[in-house]
Parts: structure tokens; C-alpha cells; sequence
């Protein structure tokens, strides 16, 4: 069964720190993994699609990377702001596209 | 991921009443999933539907649970008798590798 970890469960900064998102997962065998972002009561927005094959990727300030090996993901975010804040969720992605999903990251940054 | 459409956005039914959640995938994808989010927990994938066919079910619950994506119209999630505990917000989703989540139906049991 595959399961999605993602440490810390809340995390709250101040302005202009860079931060780390952890996300750890059992299944090697893994087709890709991706990080979204839920802002309350919203859907969810994909930020970064790490394949397979892949170490990293980066979208502005926001980079990715993936060790299937350890089975772990982290989402660094550099030079935070206040409109960062929102959950941050990293998803398996099996056969199918089928998404397994950790229960996230809830993050604030604050002035 | 303006493009997938869900509706209701919210839905308020009681106890025993029947709810119905519709999606409308991206322009030019036929398939569907749909994920079902509970209070203070991650995702779950219940079901990956094709145009008229069920791909894959397997977070699905056994009872009063279905779903349809007919030729034409949108997909459907269909909830009998709802009990409190299906309060949750239902998100659809569609795409390839990158996925694209519609907004969610937020439902809520009375």
C-alpha cells in the first residue's frame, strides 16, 4: 500500500526566510511526483511535476527535488511572502496517474 | 486548472436525501478522477472513470457510492442515503501527468 508523509504538519515563518517542505513515500516504484498548493476553501493548484527520472525541478522561486532511492521529495521555497501562505501537498503519482496524496504542509508566513 | 468545471460548489443535503456531484473535464480530455477530501485529512482517490467506462475503482466505498461519465454531459458522483459522514469536499480531476483539479463540491451533511 502506498503511503505519503509530509513533515512538518504546520510550519509558520516570518517574510523572506527560505523554507523546506518535506515529503517522504514507501512506493519506489514510482511514475512521478507532484506538489500543489490549496489556498482554504479552494482546489488545488499544480506548482511542480518531478518525473521519474528526473533529480529537480524549479518554477521561479520554488524548486523541487526527488531521491526515489531514500523515497523522498522536498519543496524548498526560497525567499517566502505572505501570499505563500496556503497547504502545500506533494502526490505519488502510481499507474494510471492514479495520485496518493500526503496530508500536507500548512504554512504561514507572516510580516 | 480554470478549465475543469465542478457544481454544485456547495451542496447541503440531510441525512437519507441523495447527493449528486457533476464535473466537466478540460476541453478535449475524456477521462476523469475524482478525490474525496475529509475534514482535517489528505486526498483520497475513489474512482478514474473514461467516457462510459470505470477504469478503476478501487477507493470507492462498497455502498452508496457511484459514479458514471456518460458519452455525453458530465461526469457524475452519485451519493445515496448520504450519512453525516460523507461530509467532505469532492474534488474532480483531469490531465495527463500534470493533473488539473476542478474546485471542489463541498458537502455537507445535516
Amino acid at each position: 500500500k502506498q503511503e505519503v508523509t509530509q513533515i512538518p504538519a504546520a510550519l509558520s515563518v516570518p517574510e523572506g526566510e527560505n523554507l523546506v517542505l518535506n515529503c517522504s513515500f514507501t512506493d519506489s516504484a514510482i511514475y512521478n511526483l507532484q506538489w500543489f498548493r490549496q489556498d482554504p476553501g479552494k482546489g488545488l493548484t499544480s506548482l511542480l511535476l518531478i518525473q521519474s527520472s528526473q533529480r529537480e525541478q524549479t518554477s521561479g522561486r520554488l524548486n523541487a527535488s526527488l531521491d526515489k532511492s531514500s523515497g523522498r521529495s522536498t519543496l524548498y521555497i526560497a525567499a517566502s511572502q505572505p501570499g505563500d501562505s496556503a497547504t502545500y501537498l506533494c502526490a505519488q503519482a502510481g499507474t494510471a496517474s492514479k495520485l496518493t496524496f500526503g496530508t500536507g504542509t500548512r504554512l504561514q508566513v507572516t510580516l | 486548472n480554470a478549465g475543469v468545471m465542478q457544481n454544485p460548489r456547495h451542496l447541503v443535503r440531510r441525512r437519507g436525501q441523495e447527493a449528486r456531484l457533476r464535473c466537466s473535464p478540460m476541453k478535449g480530455h475524456s477521462h476523469v478522477y475524482w478525490y474525496r477530501q475529509l475534514p482535517e485529512e489528505g486526498l483520497k482517490f475513489m474512482v478514474y472513470l473514461q467516457k462510459e467506462n470505470i477504469i478503476d475503482e478501487s477507493g470507492m466505498p462498497k455502498e452508496r457510492f457511484s459514479a458514471e461519465f456518460p458519452k455525453e454531459g458530465p461526469s457524475i458522483l452519485r451519493i445515496q442515503q448520504v450519512v453525516r459522514g460523507d461530509s467532505a469536499a469532492y474534488f474532480c480531476a483531469t490531465g495527463g501527468e500534470t493533473q488539473y483539479f476542478g474546485p471542489g463540491t463541498r458537502l455537507l451533511v445535516l
